[in-house]
């Protein structure tokens, strides 16, 4: 069956950076797109960005450029998300999720990144 | 404020139906038949209800249905059930090649 697992919550320092991950089982990693999005407290759903597990490809929301990197890799099945430069309004839930038929199929459990002096 | 607009609430009895609404543009909603909709439950990660448009995936209750016209999409839901009751996204392929999300819409089953 299909799993994505996820990092441990975390606690950051303004101006620090975080990186989540991801592993991925239960089918062929390489062969479905990998989005992040995240939820701040009592908010929607924000689109961060896409990794290509195949080739490393990505993609960044524009809001993200500059502050996010994307990165996968192939021997543990596994992406991850780094976002530098933290700020308290980056306090968030951060999903992994697999795309299929463009949309987004399987959810990773998230992960608490807390940002706070 | 998000690309999508969903109303913020909407509420029914057990037995109702209700939709939901996502209006877009021509860029993302219109342009495309990449409409998706999950729904969440409180402190869980959202699950996909809707694909493209108006299909559901495996094990998907047929209560759920989605269709669009224009730049707008929605979601129905028939013979509302005390565990309907969550919030519901819905998201579209953009012009831009990225995905964009509603607000979010709550669903209170009265």
């Amino acid at each position: 069956q299909v799993q994505l697992v996820q990092s441990g919550a975390e606690v950051k320092k303004p101006g620090a950076s975080v990186k989540v991950s991801c592993k991925a089982s239960g089918y062929t990693f390489t062969s479905y797109y990998m989005h992040w999005v995240r939820q701040a407290p009592g908010q929607g759903l924000e689109w961060m960005g896409i990794i290509n597990p195949s080739g490393g490809s990505t993609s960044y929301a524009q809001k993200f450029q500059g502050r996010v990197t994307m990165t996968r890799d192939t021997s543990t099945s596994t992406v991850y998300m780094e976002l530098s430069s933290l700020r308290s309004e980056d306090t968030a839930v951060y999903y992994c999720a697999r795309e299929w038929n463009e949309s987004l199929d399987y959810w990773g459990q998230g992960t608490l990144v807390t940002v706070s002096s | 404020q998000s690309a999508l607009t969903q109303p913020a609430s909407v509420s029914g009895s057990p037995g109702q139906s209700i939709t939901i609404s996502c209006t877009g543009t021509s860029s993302d909603v219109g342009g495309y038949n990449y409409v998706s909709w999950y729904q969440q439950h409180p402190g869980k990660a959202p699950k996909l209800m809707i694909y493209d448009v108006s299909n559901r995936p495996s094990g998907v209750s047929n209560r759920f249905s989605g269709s669009k016209s224009g730049n707008t999409a929605s979601l129905t839901i028939s013979g509302l059930q005390a565990e309907d009751e969550a919030d519901y996204y819905c998201s579209s392929y953009t012009s831009s090649s990225t995905l964009s999300f509603g607000g979010g819409t709550k669903l209170t089953v009265l």
